[in-house]
């Protein structure tokens, strides 16, 4: 089963725009509007940030959004502050009633 | 407020099975509606869905471990488990057990803190 495509870093200055994408398939990131996705510091759990390409949960910072085009989704953290510098991971649904992640970016804040 | 909490053993034999538990608190695994998942991570890679169970007892497991896990829930311990069978080095990793949603069960919120598993003889 082939993880989700995902760049393996990323930077950027604070204050900042950066963009993280996540590139799958029909099956999956294209097929569906159910790509999720989850910050996570080192030996900390993942937390949800974005679900069903751009719903923010409450609680989450209005920096961060979600979009998609076609079979790739992106995150994108406006105004970049150096508690963002984490890893990045996006999931999606698949056609077979499976979920598969990205294989994650790690976001530095120069 | 929901949380989770793992439990199990930290190392684990080659070829032997591999048990964990989550504790379910703040809410009932029975409830109607509600799936539970796990999913893992090796050290400094990423994260993999293992399988989820559904309220009912439906399970869905990823295709690569299918053969070799099973998910199940105790509603009187209100907690769901992990087995996976003759488990290798490559299983050696940290396990999370979360609540799946959305209309596909397919987002994750929350999550346990994780408990790493060592498979080592």
């Amino acid at each position: 089963q082939s993880a989700l495509t995902q760049p393996a870093s990323v930077s950027g200055s604070p204050g900042q725009s950066i963009t993280i994408s996540c590139t799958g398939t029909s099956s999956d990131v294209g097929g569906y509007n159910y790509v999720s996705w989850y910050q996570q510091y080192p030996g900390k759990a993942p937390k949800l940030m974005i679900s069903d390409v751009s719903n923010r949960p409450s609680g989450v910072s209005n920096r961060f959004s979600g979009s998609k085009s076609g079979n790739t989704a992106s995150l994108t953290i406006s105004g970049l502050q150096a508690e963002d510098e984490a890893d990045y991971y996006c999931s999606s649904y698949r056609s077979d009633s499976t979920v598969v992640f990205g294989g994650g970016t790690k976001l530095t804040v120069l | 407020q929901l949380q989770l909490q793992e439990s199990g053993p930290g190392l684990v034999r080659p070829s032997e099975t591999l048990s964990l538990t989550c504790s379910v608190s703040g809410d009932s695994v029975s409830s109607t509606g509600y799936f539970w998942g796990w999913i893992r991570q090796p050290p400094g890679k990423g994260l993999e869905w293992i399988g989820s169970i559904s309220y009912s007892g439906s399970t869905y497991y990823t295709p690569s471990l299918k053969t070799r896990v099973s998910i199940s829930v105790d509603t009187s311990k209100n907690q769901f488990s992990l087995r996976l069978t003759s488990v290798t080095a490559a299983d050696t990793a940290v396990y999370y057990c979360a609540r799946p949603s959305g209309y596909f069960y397919h987002y994750f919120d929350p999550w346990g803190q994780g408990t790493l598993v060592t498979v080592s003889s």
